[in-house]
Parts: C-alpha cells; sequence; structure tokens
C-alpha cells in the first residue's frame, strides 16, 4: 500500500528555534515534493528533489532514499513561518499512475 | 510571475444545487490536476488531465461530480447535486507534463460549503 505518513501532526515552536518536520513513505519514489499551505488555503511549492539535500534561505529539505524519509528543517524560525507544511510523493512502479500522494500535513505555530 | 488562476475563491450553496469551479493553469502546462482537500487532511486527487484527456478519474465520485478540459487548457469542476460532505477545498494544479520530474504548481484553491 502506497502510504505517506508525517510527524509530529502539530507543532509549537518559539521564535528563533530550529525546527525539524519529518516525511515516511512505504515504498520507492521517483519525487517528493514539500509545500506550504497558509490558513487562507493556497498551497506553494518549497521543495522538490528525488536525492540528497536542497536549501532555499531559511529551509533544508534533506532525502534518505533507502530509509524512505525525508525531512524539512527551518533555521532561525519565524512567526511567518506559521502554515501547514505538506510531503507528496510520487511513487515508483506499475500501477502507481503519475499522481502525487499527499501526507496529512503538519501544522506548525511559530510563537513571538 | 505565472500562476494557477482559480474562481470563485468561496462558494456557498445549498444541497442538491450545482455548482462549478473554474481553474485556468500556467500557460504551457500540458498536466492539470483537481484536488479535495477536507479541512485536517492532505489533498486528495480527482482527476487528472493530459491536455484534453483524462488520465485518471478514478476517485471521482461520477455520480455526481464531472470535469472537462476541452481545448487542453482551462477546466471546470462540477458538481450536481451537491451534498453536505462536499464541503472542502477544492484545488487545481498543473505541470508541465505527466512523467518524469516535474513540479506542481497549486492555485489559490475555491472553499465550498454545503448548507
Amino acid at each position: 500500500k502506497n502510504e505517506v505518513e508525517q510527524s509530529p501532526q502539530n507543532l509549537t515552536a518559539q521564535e528563533g528555534e530550529f525546527i525539524t518536520i519529518n516525511c515516511s513513505y512505504s515504498v520507492g519514489i521517483s519525487a517528493l515534493h514539500w509545500l506550504q499551505q497558509h490558513p487562507g488555503g493556497g498551497i506553494v511549492s518549497l521543495f522538490m528533489l528525488s536525492s540528497g539535500k536542497k536549501k532555499h534561505g531559511r529551509l533544508i529539505a534533506t532525502i534518505n532514499i533507502q530509509e524512505k524519509h525525508s525531512s524539512l528543517h527551518i533555521t532561525a524560525s519565524h512567526p511567518r513561518d506559521s502554515a501547514v507544511y505538506i510531503c507528496a510523493v510520487r511513487f515508483d512502479g506499475p500501477n502507481t499512475g503519475n499522481q502525487f500522494y499527499f501526507g496529512t500535513g503538519t501544522s506548525l505555530t511559530v510563537i513571538p | 510571475e505565472a500562476e494557477v488562476a482559480q474562481s470563485p475563491r468561496y462558494k456557498i450553496t445549498e444541497k442538491s444545487q450545482a455548482v462549478a469551479f473554474w481553474c485556468d493553469p500556467i500557460s504551457g502546462h500540458a498536466t492539470l490536476y483537481w484536488y479535495r482537500q477536507i479541512l485536517g487532511q492532505g489533498p486528495e486527487l480527482l482527476v487528472q488531465f493530459q491536455d484534453e484527456s483524462v488520465v485518471d478519474d478514478s476517485q471521482l465520485p461520477k455520480d455526481r461530480f464531472s470535469a472537462e478540459r476541452l481545448k487542453g487548457v482551462d477546466s471546470t469542476l462540477k458538481i450536481q447535486p451537491a451534498e453536505l460532505g462536499d464541503s472542502a477545498m477544492y484545488l487545481c494544479a498543473s505541470s508541465l507534463a505527466l512523467i518524469g520530474y516535474n513540479e506542481q504548481f497549486f492555485g489559490p484553491g475555491t472553499r465550498l460549503t454545503v448548507l
């Protein structure tokens, strides 16, 4: 079964803290997508990766293909980082189509 | 910067009424997706188009939902009749192509409330 699990489900941090959000999946993937969704509902793409590590500003995404695990890190967190962070994967293999399967999201609140 | 456009942003309707949502993908994007997101959950794919053709509509409740992308550009998702359980955020996304390492770009969504 193709599954995507995120942890934690909810996270509250003080401004300036280093934050880690985790994503695990059940079978091989061809791509993993980290997305940010603000309370208004719109979704913004943060990273798309299939191996290694990517960095953009204060955000870092890593993926370990062997362990079927990815992490999203936020350094020096700020209240404007408060949002839901969603992991989505495109699974390898037949009968998976080319669609992305989404985790349920991690709700982050950064307190000033 | 090119964006995926959706309208309306918000829709309130009574059950048994018909509703329609519109999506205009980023210019040149061949693949278009419609997702439904229930509060507290991740998006779930309803239908996926490659140009004007449906690639995957296995999760689309076809007794009440329909989707079309007649000219392979913009798309319409319709619900008739709407039910209380259809209250959700309806998201449209597009990508350059169906296969390969193609990032999805999302629109702002349409929040539907069925009373």
